[in-house]
């Protein structure tokens, strides 16, 4: 499978503690965006990279919640100390620099109990 | 800032009658607008983009500057176009995202 893959699919997890998501983009995108999607909602922006430099983020991107793309290739998304709000599916997408059209990974659906 | 709506959470359609899914647009640049849908089941994947002016499955939309819309339209409803379709703005090199429309096709 060449497409976005997102590790892991589901994660469970308690309230205070830290959770990491892997992505990992189709090789030759040199943009990676990750996205949020709560119940009834569209995906809601919360930043991107371009190779490794982080060029954006989203106001809904507390300090609580942190992103990194060491090398220009995979993504994490690390979120510390989880609230019961940041429970919601998390959805990676790269793309060429020069053209617009985003591929979607399947995302990871985070539960904070 | 940008906006997109999508008034109709859900949408049932009859097999063979025509499909309109609407979408309303705030920016104030030139839009590059996007449809996505997302399949039972599968990830989200475009669908069109008003750019390339290409008919997909038999969906076409028309970029609409007045009424400052991008409505979804397909003459003939199959029902495998059942799916949770999006209205996607783009600016700044990302996506603002419409609340989506569940669209079922009754056989």
């Amino acid at each position: 499978d060449t497409g976005v893959s997102q590790d892991p699919r589901h994660k469970i997890t308690k309230r205070g503690q830290n959770v990491t998501f892997r992505c990992d983009p189709i090789s030759e995108h040199n943009r990676l965006y990750w996205y949020r999607q709560t119940l009834g909602q569209g995906p809601e922006f919360l930043t991107y990279f371009q190779n490794e430099a982080q060029l954006e983020k989203s106001r809904l991107l507390s300090d609580r919640f942190s992103a990194e793309r060491p090398k220009g290739s995979f993504s994490t998304l690390e979120i510390q100390r989880t609230e019961q709000g940041d429970s919601a599916m998390y959805l990676c997408a790269s793309s060429f620099r020069d053209w617009n059209e985003q591929f979607f990974g399947p995302g990871t659906r985070l539960t904070v109990l | 800032a940008q906006r997109v709506t999508q008034p109709e959470k859900l949408l049932s359609v009859f097999k063979g009658a025509p499909v309109e899914l609407k979408c309303n647009y705030s920016y104030s640049g030139s839009p590059e607008l996007f449809w996505y849908v997302q399949y039972s089941r599968q990830r989200l994947q475009l669908l069109l983009r008003h750019i390339s002016r290409e008919s997909i499955k038999g969906f076409t939309a028309d970029l609409n500057k007045g009424e400052t819309s991008f409505h979804l339209k397909k003459p003939f409803a199959q029902e495998e176009d059942s799916a949770m379709y999006y209205c996607a703005l783009s600016s700044n090199e990302k996506l603002t995202f419409g609340t989506g429309t569940r669209l079922t096709i009754i056989p």
